[in-house]
């Protein structure tokens, strides 16, 4: 079983559309929690940081740690043909070694 | 200012020879980060340096990997006797610390093809 597990996609939304990614984990201890979004030939780039269990929201993204289902979510309010590209989540039980996940490729349609 | 960068940005060699892939981290950053994009199998970790050391190498795949960093800066990871499995996307990234809530920034990868 993989450390964490990410539904690939791919997903296509109209613009505007609320977007929902998701991501499962096996590990009880990690404790810090992160969503990737990487653009064709690009690295990576942070999008949210949450520490622990909770929500936290910026801007048109929200993320949601469930430690007790160990389930994390990242919603997109009013999609936009900017924001496709593909997600990663991203764990860590010591803050030192990440596990990401394979990513979900996601098209945003004007 | 400058992020991280890596070179090359493609390279492409035959089973067998030697690589060295390079990556230039951001200026102070104390950690430094080593993981392997292949299709469709996410980021996979490889190796982390605090500084110059690197604590924890359990990622590398084989002994035929490996990875230093001189001056707190420029890492090097090498891939020796290169066999067609190795072809991916070598991402390197930096933090300013160590710590979980050190966001890492990523340089854009060297595509890796081993024919």
């Amino acid at each position: 079983q993989k450390e964490v597990e990410q539904d690939p996609g791919p997903l296509s939304v109209p613009e505007g559309a609320i977007v929902s990614l998701n991501c499962t984990y096996s590990n009880s201890a990690f404790q810090y929690f992160m969503w990737y979004r990487q653009y064709s030939r690009k690295g990576p780039e942070l999008l949210m940081y949450t520490y622990s269990s909770g929500n936290k929201e910026d801007g048109r993204f929200t993320a949601q740690v469930d430690k007790s289902s160990k389930y994390i979510s990242l919603f997109i309010r009013d999609s936009q043909p900017s924001d496709s590209a593909t997600y990663l989540c991203a764990m860590s039980a010591t803050g030192n070694q990440f596990y990401f996940g394979t990513g979900t490729s996601l098209t945003v349609i004007p | 200012g400058a992020g991280v960068s890596q070179s090359p940005s493609n390279k492409v060699t035959e089973k067998g020879k030697d690589v060295e892939l390079r990556c230039d981290p951001i200026s102070g950053h104390t950690a430094l980060y080593w993981y392997r994009q292949s299709l469709g199998q996410g980021l996979e970790f490889l190796i982390y340096f605090q500084g110059n050391s690197a604590p924890d190498k359990s990622g590398l795949p084989s002994d035929r990997f490996s990875a230093e960093r001189t001056g707190g800066s420029v890492s090097t990871l090498t891939i020796q006797r290169t066999q067609q499995e190795d072809s991916a996307v070598y991402l390197c990234a930096s933090s300013l610390g160590y710590r979980g809530q050190e966001t890492q920034y990523f340089g854009p990868g060297t595509r890796l093809l081993v024919l």
